[in-house]
């Protein structure tokens, strides 16, 4: 079936640091989605992008839509305390928002 | 606060037990879903309702059985549960199933141990 690899499985980094985590598949993917999770809470979209090329911001986080459509990065730059959590990528593959395949997630600790 | 809620946000049952789980969302949405979130795996679709009925059934175990009243309320019912089946189990809803609108939003979920 498809399968969506997520790296690194985790990061521990120091406030103010970038950061940069990718999502690759051998399958096409028409949508990406960036998902954040903090202990306790549902995931949380950060972005969505569809087209590939796309390049997106919201605030400090940078993602991308890869040109092949096997894969997607996020970064996260200037890191800060609250970044702290599970990034989820999710590809969907389908006409419908339930053919989305997720990643296991990146858990992201930021020491101040 | 998301606008999809879900209660309760934690339930632990035995094996022989009836229990439900219940999400409501508040965002006029007419698309629900049910995941399911087990440790170091990704999320896993596991039912999906547009305008009340089903329309994804992902080779669920009968042991869950949903239910979709209208399109603000999606129950989980649970019977005879396995260990195994212990998980957070999150509710989503959508605009639609279509993907011209925005991407599907989560509730908290519901931290499920089954003794």
């Amino acid at each position: 079936g498809q399968q969506l690899n997520q790296s690194p499985q985790s990061m521990f980094i120091q406030e103010g640091e970038d950061v940069s985590m990718n999502c690759t598949s051998s399958s096409i993917f028409n949508t990406w989605l960036w998902y954040k999770q903090d202990p306790g809470e549902g995931p949380v979209l950060l972005i969505a992008l569809y087209k590939a090329g796309e390049l997106t911001s919201n605030g400090r986080l940078t993602a991308q839509f890869g040109i092949t459509r096997k894969d997607s990065f996020l970064n996260i730059s200037a890191s800060i305390p609250s970044d702290v959590g599970i990034y989820f990528c999710a590809g969907r593959y389908g006409g419908s928002q339930g053919n989305l395949i997720f990643g296991k997630g990146t858990k992201l600790s930021v020491k101040p | 606060e998301t606008g999809v809620t879900q209660t309760p946000r934690h339930l632990v049952m035995g094996m022989t037990n009836k229990k439900s789980l219940k999400c409501e969302q508040h965002l006029g949405h007419n698309a629900m879903y049910w995941y399911k979130q087990s440790a170091k795996k990704p999320l896993e679709l596991m039912f999906v309702y547009n305008f009340k009925e089903q329309t994804e059934n992902n080779s669920v175990p009968s042991r869950f059985s949903p239910e979709c009243p209208n399109s603000s309320h999606l129950f989980l019912h649970l019977h005879t549960l396995q260990p195994e089946d212990s998980a957070l189990y999150l509710c989503a809803s959508s605009q639609s199933t279509g993907t011209s609108g925005r991407a599907m939003v989560f509730g908290p979920g519901t931290r499920l141990t089954v003794l």
